[in-house]
């Protein structure tokens, strides 16, 4: 069965400066899909950042990067240069390309970001 | 363009009742995902339906189950309701099953059971 792991309940950043949240998962799959949801306080769960399995380039968006690492099963998301805004908690998913289909997400990382 | 939008927003309920929630997804969008999130377990998966077909289930017993009409809205219904059924309701809408495309979500009904 497949997992996703966030070993970090929760970090903190101070303002301005980079941090990496940390993602693994399980699956005996080859192809699937990989997104970091943002969900802030009291606030509607957003798309971070997308990857899909067979891409070795890794995803950016602003900025947010991730680094994927398919044989280590490993996904973490950097965020750089970070903002009050970033403080959410995040969420590492997982969806297969086949089977079921299912989300699969994890537990999530409270995000602390310091003025 | 409007949200996903979840009535209600919270609601109270006593052990042995059963509730129904409702979502109305992005216009256009077919696919309805619906997840539990709790501080402890996370967000977990619930069921998704696509063309009122029932595509996926998780794992959870049969007290939960869904809908989804023509119109692409989509109800979950839980029935004799647990403590341990004290949740966010998610629902998330999607334009089509296919696995890349990502998620919308609702704000989530919060449910409290006495």
């Amino acid at each position: 069965a497949q997992t996703v792991t966030q070993s970090q309940p929760e970090m903190s950043v101070q303002e301005a400066e980079t941090v990496t949240l940390s993602c693994t998962y399980d699956t005996s799959e080859s192809d699937y899909y990989l997104f970091w949801y943002k969900q802030p306080p009291s606030r509607q769960m957003i798309l971070v950042i997308r990857q899909e399995a067979y891409k070795q380039q890794n995803a950016t968006e602003n900025r947010f990067s991730v680094n994927f690492q398919k044989a280590a099963k490993s996904f973490s998301l950097k965020i750089s240069d970070s903002q009050l805004g970033d403080a959410a908690m995040y969420f590492c998913a997982y969806r297969a390309t086949s089977g079921t289909y299912k989300y699969i997400f994890g537990t999530g990382t409270r995000l602390k970001v310091l003025a | 363009k409007a949200g996903v939008t979840q009535t209600p927003r919270y609601l109270i309920k006593t052990r042995g009742q059963q509730v129904t929630l409702s979502c109305s997804p992005i216009s256009g969008h077919r696919s309805v995902s619906w997840y539990q999130q709790t501080p402890g377990q996370g967000l977990q998966f619930l069921f998704e339906y696509f063309s009122e077909t029932q595509r996926n289930k998780g794992n959870f017993p049969g007290r939960f189950s869904g809908r989804q009409f023509s119109n692409s809205r989509s109800e979950m219904n839980v029935s004799t309701l647990e403590l341990g059924d004290s949740a966010l309701y998610l629902c998330a809408s999607s334009l089509s099953p296919t696995p890349g495309q990502p998620q919308h979500f609702g704000d989530g009904t919060r449910l409290s059971i006495l």
